[in-house]
């Protein structure tokens, strides 16, 4: 079955510019995730959303970073005014039930973002 | 979230197996030790999964003694293709909906 999609796959934006990454999680899929993942690191947790409520969002760096799942399927990280220090590689994962380490996260194939 | 300490990079050669220790000294009682491996371009991809002695799937075993302190991921007769970042992950079923990876050991196969 398909997987968890992101897109674009690679972004390259100006300094200022505002970017929006897209991830379609699998069907069915309450639980959704962003992470953030700079070069030669592990994966940094970003935000979580149950269907479309959006239980944590303590990893965001800052209050340009914005994510939403309106209907609680697609789930679009918003970055306003994009800095350098933003260029990283964005994934997106989702599980079956509400997660927790015990259910297993399914990830996408990242969105790698360049800022100028 | 229990810290996880892993050795950052190993080499081996294609047949061998190749085996990973994580140690996690702070290890809750209710915490899960799971395994994630990582392709360069792609996201991590669940591996294997246990909470005492031994666990094995298709793909890797996976050793925890028991006092639970350490746990060792076993690759039989890795390939090429089991080049990859591979994370240990500490977490219990109640806690954190995330998941802290930590940096992962770089397993580089050669030929």
């Amino acid at each position: 079955g398909a997987g968890v999609s992101q897109s674009p796959r690679y972004k390259v934006a100006k300094r200022g510019q505002d970017v929006a990454l897209r991830c379609d999680p699998i069907s069915g899929h309450v639980s959704l995730f962003w992470y953030q993942q700079a070069l030669g690191q592990g994966p940094e947790f970003l935000t979580y959303f149950q269907n479309e409520a959006q239980l944590d969002k303590s990893g965001l760096p800052s209050d340009r970073f914005f994510a939403e799942r309106p209907e609680g399927s697609v789930s679009t990280l918003k970055i306003q005014r994009t800095q350098q220090e933003d260029s990283a590689v964005y994934l997106c994962a989702s599980s079956l039930a509400g997660g927790g380490v015990t259910d297993t996260q399914y990830f996408g194939p990242g969105t790698r973002l360049t800022v100028l | 979230l229990a810290k996880t300490t892993q050795p950052i990079s190993m080499d081996s050669y294609e047949g061998q197996e190749v085996n990973i220790t994580c140690s996690h000294n702070n290890i809750a009682t209710n915490d899960y030790i799971t395994w994630y491996q990582q392709f360069p371009s792609q996201g991590p991809r669940f591996i294997i999964q246990g909470y005492k002695t031994k666990v094995t799937n298709e793909v890797a075993s996976l050793f925890i003694p028991a006092d639970r302190k350490s746990s060792t991921l076993s690759l039989p007769r890795v390939s090429l293709s089991d080049t990859a970042v591979y994370y240990c992950l500490v977490g219990s079923r109640t806690g954190a909906n995330n998941l802290f990876f930590g940096t992962g050991t770089r397993l580089t196969v050669i030929p």
